[in-house]
């Protein structure tokens, strides 16, 4: 079974500061790696996926991800956070065999000080 | 391009009463998914569907139910509601159901169903 794990329940960052939000999967087969961000009272907003190819992927709003096989690992960051990047992160994971099913993790809350 | 969009947005239900919700996704997307979202065990997967078929489902009971129009929209129901079925149903459209390379899902604002 595929799972996902955000170790931190919670990111303080001071804005201009590096923010990364850190995210280990298990899966199968190959991984199918994704990152949403949720605002309050809001759905879900698509950030980035990892599919296949360069281990570095950008994506929305100055965001990107690593990508490490070896360490099962696909950490968030970026280089310069904004106090509106405030908000819950989720890391998500989907194996080839499970169509459009995404196994989430439990979330990490990003907190950017002015 | 108008997103996903999912009604009601509330909904407050008593135990024993049965609810559907719908969602109706991006223009061109075929393929729709639910999750529940709640504060105890997180955003959990119910199930989705692409041309009118059940392509995949989650760990819940069969008082969870589904199902997709020809125009792509769909619906969910849950019937004998019970207090834990309170939560965030969020609503996610995909372009087409892809075993790989998959594209990515775009939800939609949720519909919060509190259960009295």
């Amino acid at each position: 079974a595929q799972s996902v794990a955000q170790p931190e329940d919670q990111v303080n960052v001071a804005e201009g500061n590096p923010l990364t939000v850190k995210c280990t999967y298990s899966v199968s087969g190959n991984p199918y790696l994704f990152w949403y961000v949720q605002y309050p009272n809001r759905g879900l907003q698509f950030l980035l996926k990892y599919i296949t190819g360069d281990n570095l992927v950008k994506g929305s709003y100055g965001f990107e991800a690593e990508f490490n096989k070896s360490q099962t690992s696909f950490h968030l960051k970026k280089p310069s956070a904004l106090v509106s990047d405030s908000a819950l992160y989720f890391c998500a994971v989907r194996d080839g065999s499970a169509g459009n099913k995404l196994t989430f993790g439990g979330g990490t809350r990003v907190l950017v000080k002015p | 391009k108008a997103g996903v969009t999912q009604t009601p947005r509330y909904l407050i239900k008593t135990r024993g009463q049965q609810v559907t919700l719908s969602c109706s996704p991006i223009s061109g997307h075929r393929s729709v998914s639910w999750y529940q979202q709640t504060p105890g065990q997180g955003l959990q997967f119910l199930f989705e569907y692409f041309s009118e078929t059940q392509r995949n489902k989650g760990n819940f009971p069969g008082r969870f139910s589904g199902r997709q129009f020809s125009n792509s929209r769909s619906e969910m129901n849950v019937s004998t509601l019970e207090l834990g079925d309170s939560a965030l149903y969020l609503c996610a459209s995909s372009l087409t159901h892809r075993t790989i390379s998959p594209y990515e899902q775009y939800f939609g604002p949720g519909t919060r169903l509190t259960v009295t």
